[in-house]
Formats: C-alpha cells, sequence, structure tokens
C-alpha cells in the first residue's frame, strides 16, 4: 500500500533552514511527483510548490521563491523539502502528498505531517 | 485571505444535508477542476472529490460534488457525527505560471 513517512518534529531559531524528509514505498516513485502543503496553527491550507518524482522538476510558490529548496533521491524514494530564512510565521504542521500531475490540485495519499517551531 | 471562498462554519443534525460553497474566478475554478479534501481533527487532509464530482474508492456516496462557472460546492447528505471535520477545496491556478489555491476551509458541526 502507498505509504509517505514524514521525519518528526522540528525546532528551530529564527534565521535558520529547516529540512524535512518524506519517505515514498507502495508505488514507482518516479511515475509521480510529490507535493508539500503547510498548515500553520488554526489555519487553512497552503500549497508550497511540487517536484516531479522523475527528473527533479520543480514548480514552487511565489511566495517562498529564493529560500524554498524541494529535491528528491530516487535512490532512497524520498523527497525532501528544505526552507531558509525562517520566521515566526514559518512555525506550521508540513505536508507531503503524492501528486501524480505537475498541475491541478489532486494529492490522493499524505505523510503524517511534520512540526516546524520556530522560536528564539 | 485564501483566494478560494468559503463559508468558515457549517451545521447541522444528524441526518440533515449540509452544503458549503467554494466560490473562485476564470483562472481557477473557471477554467480548472476543482477538487475536496476532509480533515479530521489532529489528522492530515483526506482526498475526498476529485475532478469537480468524482469519489475516491471508499468514500460514502452521501458526499457529492458539482460545479458551475466559478464556483463549486460539496454537499453531505444524511449527516453523521463522523463527518464533524474542516472541508477544503482546492483547484490548479493558471496565473503565476501556475499554483495551486485552496480555500480558507469550512468546519463542519453536527449537532
Amino acid at each position: 500500500q502507498v505509504q509517505l513517512v514524514q521525519s518528526g518534529v522540528e525546532v528551530k531559531k529564527p534565521g535558520a533552514s529547516v529540512k524535512v524528509s518524506c519517505k515514498a514505498s507502495g508505488y514507482t516513485f518516479i511515475s509521480d511527483g510529490i507535493t508539500w502543503v503547510r498548515q500553520a496553527p488554526g489555519q487553512g491550507l497552503e500549497w508550497m510548490g511540487w517536484i516531479s518524482g522523475y527528473n527533479g522538476d520543480t514548480n514552487y510558490a511565489q511566495k517562498f521563491q529564493g529560500r524554498l529548496i524541494m529535491t528528491t533521491d530516487t535512490s532512497t524514494t524520498t523527497a525532501y523539502l528544505e526552507l531558509g530564512s525562517l520566521t515566526s510565521d514559518d512555525t506550521a504542521v508540513y505536508y507531503c502528498a503524492r501528486a501524480p500531475f505537475s498541475s491541478g490540485a489532486y494529492y490522493d495519499y499524505w505523510g503524517q505531517g511534520t512540526l516546524v517551531t520556530v522560536s528564539s | 485571505q485564501s483566494v478560494l471562498t468559503q463559508p468558515p462554519s457549517a451545521s447541522g443534525t444528524p441526518g440533515q444535508m449540509v452544503n458549503i460553497s467554494c466560490s473562485g474566478s476564470s483562472s481557477n475554478i473557471g477554467s480548472n477542476t476543482v477538487n475536496w479534501y476532509q480533515q479530521l481533527p489532529g489528522t492530515a487532509p483526506k482526498l475526498l472529490i476529485y475532478s469537480n464530482y468524482h469519489r475516491p474508492s471508499g468514500v460514502p456516496d452521501r458526499f457529492s460534488g458539482s460545479k458551475s462557472g466559478t464556483s463549486a460546492s460539496l454537499a453531505i447528505s444524511g449527516l453523521q457525527s463522523e463527518d464533524e471535520a474542516d472541508y477544503y477545496c482546492a483547484a490548479w491556478d493558471d496565473s503565476l505560471n501556475g499554483h495551486v489555491v485552496f480555500g480558507g476551509g469550512t468546519k463542519v458541526t453536527v449537532l
């Protein structure tokens, strides 16, 4: 069965960077992409971007341009999200989800979420 | 301020029908399909409706979706206590090189 398992809780100081991993299993990793969505405490869902599992092509939300990097490691079927220049506004649960299409909002399997807290 | 507009809350008694609206624009709902996600407390979102009205395997037929012009809606018929959750609409937006937009979410309460 398809599973996405994310790395654990992170606590970072303002200005630092965080790297969250998403280990995929149960499907052909290079056939689909991975999207990242975050959710601040008590808030709604926010799309951050998409990465192809096939060739690493990316599409980032404009608001994160310049401080967001998404990567994949096909040998370990793992996707990574790295967000830099953290502020308290980046405190959120970060989710990865399988994204079979580069466009559209079809996400059929989700990771369990990774809480990132930014605090001095 | 979300690009897609949803009512913040909706409620009903068990067995009733609840409708949730999702309003967008020509660059998102007007030209692309809509998906709906259900998020139970403390859990990851779950795909509930895709391509406007299709249900993934395992989703009860009490849930139905529709789209007209730049708006979409989710209907929950025969409301059950386990339907108490947050519901989000989502769509591709053709502006800014293309990106996904979500609604702000609707909290459904079963009275």
